[in-house]
Protein backbone atom coordinates (compact mmCIF):
# COMPACT_ATOMS: atom_id res chain seq x y z
CA UNK A 1 0.00 0.00 0.00
CA UNK A 2 1.16 3.89 -0.63
CA UNK A 3 1.62 5.05 2.49
CA UNK A 4 -0.17 8.99 2.62
CA UNK A 5 2.45 11.05 5.39
CA UNK A 6 0.49 14.32 6.38
CA UNK A 7 1.32 17.14 8.03
CA UNK A 8 0.98 18.81 10.51
CA UNK A 9 -1.98 17.26 12.14
CA UNK A 10 -3.08 20.30 13.73
CA UNK A 11 -2.57 24.31 12.95
CA UNK A 12 -3.58 27.25 14.20
CA UNK A 13 -3.55 30.38 12.32
CA UNK A 14 -4.96 34.41 12.45
CA UNK A 15 -7.29 34.99 10.12
CA UNK A 16 -6.07 36.48 6.69
CA UNK A 17 -2.63 34.00 7.29
CA UNK A 18 -1.25 32.07 4.47
CA UNK A 19 -0.91 28.38 5.76
CA UNK A 20 0.19 25.14 3.88
CA UNK A 21 -0.42 21.74 4.57
CA UNK A 22 2.05 18.59 3.76
CA UNK A 23 1.29 15.31 1.83
CA UNK A 24 4.26 13.05 1.40
CA UNK A 25 3.33 9.38 -0.85
CA UNK A 26 5.73 6.69 0.19
CA UNK A 27 6.23 6.47 -3.91
CA UNK A 28 5.82 8.17 -6.77
CA UNK A 29 1.99 8.57 -7.10
CA UNK A 30 2.60 11.02 -10.47
CA UNK A 31 0.36 13.74 -9.31
CA UNK A 32 -2.63 11.69 -8.80
CA UNK A 33 -3.38 13.56 -5.52
CA UNK A 34 -6.37 14.92 -4.61
CA UNK A 35 -7.61 17.42 -1.46
CA UNK A 36 -10.26 17.13 0.47
CA UNK A 37 -11.90 19.66 3.00
CA UNK A 38 -14.51 18.74 5.87
CA UNK A 39 -16.04 21.36 7.72
CA UNK A 40 -17.38 20.62 11.22
CA UNK A 41 -20.70 18.21 11.33
CA UNK A 42 -20.56 18.05 7.19
CA UNK A 43 -19.67 15.29 4.48
CA UNK A 44 -15.95 15.84 2.62
CA UNK A 45 -15.90 18.35 -0.47
CA UNK A 46 -13.19 18.27 -2.82
CA UNK A 47 -11.13 20.88 -3.52
CA UNK A 48 -8.01 19.83 -5.64
CA UNK A 49 -7.63 17.13 -7.68
CA UNK A 50 -4.47 16.05 -9.78
CA UNK A 51 -2.54 18.16 -7.26
CA UNK A 52 -2.98 21.01 -8.48
CA UNK A 53 -6.56 21.28 -10.44
CA UNK A 54 -8.87 23.16 -8.64
CA UNK A 55 -12.64 21.98 -8.65
CA UNK A 56 -15.51 23.72 -9.67
CA UNK A 57 -16.91 26.41 -7.11
CA UNK A 58 -13.79 26.76 -4.87
CA UNK A 59 -12.54 29.81 -3.79
CA UNK A 60 -8.65 30.48 -5.99
CA UNK A 61 -7.36 31.58 -2.24
CA UNK A 62 -7.01 27.30 -2.29
CA UNK A 63 -4.27 26.23 -4.38
CA UNK A 64 -2.61 22.75 -5.00
CA UNK A 65 1.22 21.92 -6.09
CA UNK A 66 3.61 19.34 -6.20
CA UNK A 67 4.81 16.30 -7.62
CA UNK A 68 6.48 12.69 -7.11
CA UNK A 69 6.12 12.39 -3.42
CA UNK A 70 5.45 15.53 -2.42
CA UNK A 71 2.63 17.61 -2.29
CA UNK A 72 1.26 20.84 -0.82
CA UNK A 73 -1.95 22.56 -0.40
CA UNK A 74 -1.48 26.44 0.26
CA UNK A 75 -4.47 28.59 1.54
CA UNK A 76 -4.18 31.87 0.95
CA UNK A 77 -6.01 34.80 3.18
CA UNK A 78 -7.92 32.82 5.71
CA UNK A 79 -10.95 33.18 6.17
CA UNK A 80 -12.96 31.94 8.92
CA UNK A 81 -15.63 29.54 6.91
CA UNK A 82 -11.79 27.42 6.25
CA UNK A 83 -11.91 26.19 9.89
CA UNK A 84 -12.44 22.55 8.87
CA UNK A 85 -10.07 19.59 8.54
CA UNK A 86 -8.36 18.71 5.32
CA UNK A 87 -7.27 15.47 4.12
CA UNK A 88 -5.03 14.07 1.22
CA UNK A 89 -5.77 11.01 -0.81
CA UNK A 90 -3.69 9.38 -3.66
CA UNK A 91 -5.38 8.14 -6.74
CA UNK A 92 -2.47 6.29 -8.14
CA UNK A 93 -3.17 2.99 -7.17
CA UNK A 94 -4.94 0.97 -4.90
CA UNK A 95 -6.27 0.95 -2.73
CA UNK A 96 -6.57 4.74 -2.50
CA UNK A 97 -5.09 6.08 0.62
CA UNK A 98 -5.92 8.75 2.49
CA UNK A 99 -3.71 10.88 5.08
CA UNK A 100 -4.44 11.26 8.16
CA UNK A 101 -5.58 14.77 8.09
CA UNK A 102 -4.87 17.87 9.44
CA UNK A 103 -7.02 20.40 11.34
CA UNK A 104 -7.51 23.58 10.84
CA UNK A 105 -8.37 26.58 13.72
CA UNK A 106 -8.30 30.20 13.80
CA UNK A 107 -6.01 31.51 16.45
CA UNK B 1 -27.62 18.74 -8.77
CA UNK B 2 -26.06 15.56 -7.83
CA UNK B 3 -26.98 13.39 -4.75
CA UNK B 4 -25.88 11.06 -2.87
CA UNK B 5 -28.26 9.37 0.34
CA UNK B 6 -27.13 6.79 1.94
CA UNK B 7 -29.05 4.68 4.48
CA UNK B 8 -29.26 1.34 6.42
CA UNK B 9 -26.87 1.79 9.13
CA UNK B 10 -27.69 1.73 12.88
CA UNK B 11 -26.37 -0.20 15.52
CA UNK B 12 -25.40 -3.94 14.92
CA UNK B 13 -24.15 -6.69 17.62
CA UNK B 14 -20.18 -8.12 16.34
CA UNK B 15 -20.77 -10.59 14.39
CA UNK B 16 -23.51 -9.75 12.34
CA UNK B 17 -24.51 -8.57 8.90
CA UNK B 18 -25.30 -5.58 7.78
CA UNK B 19 -25.71 -3.99 4.25
CA UNK B 20 -25.60 -0.32 3.07
CA UNK B 21 -27.69 1.28 0.25
CA UNK B 22 -26.87 4.96 -1.53
CA UNK B 23 -29.52 6.11 -4.19
CA UNK B 24 -28.16 8.03 -6.32
CA UNK B 25 -29.90 11.66 -8.62
CA UNK B 26 -28.62 14.20 -10.40
CA UNK B 27 -26.14 12.53 -12.95
CA UNK B 28 -26.28 9.28 -14.82
CA UNK B 29 -25.05 6.83 -12.62
CA UNK B 30 -24.38 4.18 -15.05
CA UNK B 31 -21.62 6.12 -16.61
CA UNK B 32 -19.42 6.47 -13.08
CA UNK B 33 -16.80 4.30 -10.71
CA UNK B 34 -18.52 4.14 -7.41
CA UNK B 35 -16.77 4.12 -4.20
CA UNK B 36 -17.01 3.63 -0.52
CA UNK B 37 -15.13 4.74 2.40
CA UNK B 38 -15.97 5.28 5.99
CA UNK B 39 -14.73 7.35 8.81
CA UNK B 40 -13.46 6.57 12.18
CA UNK B 41 -14.72 8.22 15.41
CA UNK B 42 -11.38 9.56 15.82
CA UNK B 43 -11.64 11.24 11.99
CA UNK B 44 -9.44 8.51 10.19
CA UNK B 45 -10.21 8.60 6.80
CA UNK B 46 -10.40 4.74 5.01
CA UNK B 47 -10.83 3.92 1.42
CA UNK B 48 -12.81 0.37 1.62
CA UNK B 49 -13.01 0.04 -2.14
CA UNK B 50 -15.17 0.89 -5.65
CA UNK B 51 -16.77 -0.63 -8.62
CA UNK B 52 -16.52 -0.28 -12.09
CA UNK B 53 -19.55 1.66 -13.99
CA UNK B 54 -20.92 -1.80 -15.57
CA UNK B 55 -20.58 -3.46 -12.22
CA UNK B 56 -18.27 -5.69 -14.03
CA UNK B 57 -15.20 -4.90 -11.45
CA UNK B 58 -14.78 -4.15 -7.89
CA UNK B 59 -11.60 -3.23 -6.31
CA UNK B 60 -11.05 -3.06 -2.56
CA UNK B 61 -8.59 -2.34 0.80
CA UNK B 62 -6.93 -5.79 1.40
CA UNK B 63 -7.89 -5.07 4.86
CA UNK B 64 -11.65 -5.30 4.14
CA UNK B 65 -11.71 -7.54 0.98
CA UNK B 66 -12.84 -10.31 2.74
CA UNK B 67 -16.22 -9.65 4.67
CA UNK B 68 -17.16 -6.23 2.51
CA UNK B 69 -18.43 -7.05 -0.89
CA UNK B 70 -19.71 -3.94 -3.11
CA UNK B 71 -22.61 -3.95 -5.20
CA UNK B 72 -24.86 -1.56 -8.09
CA UNK B 73 -28.27 -1.73 -9.44
CA UNK B 74 -27.90 0.76 -12.37
CA UNK B 75 -31.24 0.07 -13.02
CA UNK B 76 -32.29 1.43 -9.35
CA UNK B 77 -29.20 4.37 -9.38
CA UNK B 78 -28.17 2.52 -6.52
CA UNK B 79 -24.75 1.55 -4.56
CA UNK B 80 -24.33 -0.98 -1.95
CA UNK B 81 -22.04 -2.07 0.44
CA UNK B 82 -22.59 -5.29 2.59
CA UNK B 83 -20.55 -5.72 4.89
CA UNK B 84 -20.34 -9.19 7.17
CA UNK B 85 -19.25 -10.94 10.45
CA UNK B 86 -19.07 -7.13 11.71
CA UNK B 87 -16.32 -5.78 14.50
CA UNK B 88 -16.16 -2.96 17.15
CA UNK B 89 -13.60 -1.68 14.70
CA UNK B 90 -16.16 -1.47 11.85
CA UNK B 91 -18.02 1.29 13.92
CA UNK B 92 -17.87 4.66 11.66
CA UNK B 93 -19.63 6.95 9.47
CA UNK B 94 -20.03 5.40 5.93
CA UNK B 95 -19.83 7.12 3.18
CA UNK B 96 -21.06 6.54 -0.99
CA UNK B 97 -19.03 8.82 -3.25
CA UNK B 98 -18.65 9.82 -6.91
CA UNK B 99 -15.45 8.71 -8.24
CA UNK B 100 -14.19 10.98 -11.19
CA UNK B 101 -10.60 11.74 -11.09
CA UNK B 102 -10.90 12.04 -7.40
CA UNK B 103 -13.94 11.92 -4.92
CA UNK B 104 -15.90 14.32 -6.33
CA UNK B 105 -19.20 13.68 -4.96
CA UNK B 106 -20.09 12.27 -1.23
CA UNK B 107 -22.67 11.46 0.48
CA UNK B 108 -24.20 12.65 3.82
CA UNK B 109 -22.94 9.69 5.54
CA UNK B 110 -24.25 6.75 7.54
CA UNK B 111 -23.42 5.70 10.95
CA UNK B 112 -22.85 2.09 12.11
CA UNK B 113 -22.38 1.22 15.36
CA UNK B 114 -21.20 -2.26 16.25
CA UNK B 115 -21.60 -3.07 19.62
CA UNK B 116 -22.53 -5.92 21.69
Amino acid sequence: DIQMTQSPASLSASLGETVTIECLASEDIYSNLAWYQQKPGKSPQLLIYYANSLNDGVPSRFSGSGSGTQYSLKINSLQSEDVSIYFCQQNYDSPRTFGGGTKLELK
Amino acid sequence: EVQLVESGGGLVKPGASLKLSCVASGFTFSDYWMSWVRQTPGKTMEWIGDIKYDGSYTNYAPSLKNRFTISRDNAKSTLYLQMSNVRSEDTATYYCTRYYSALDYWGQGVMVTVSS
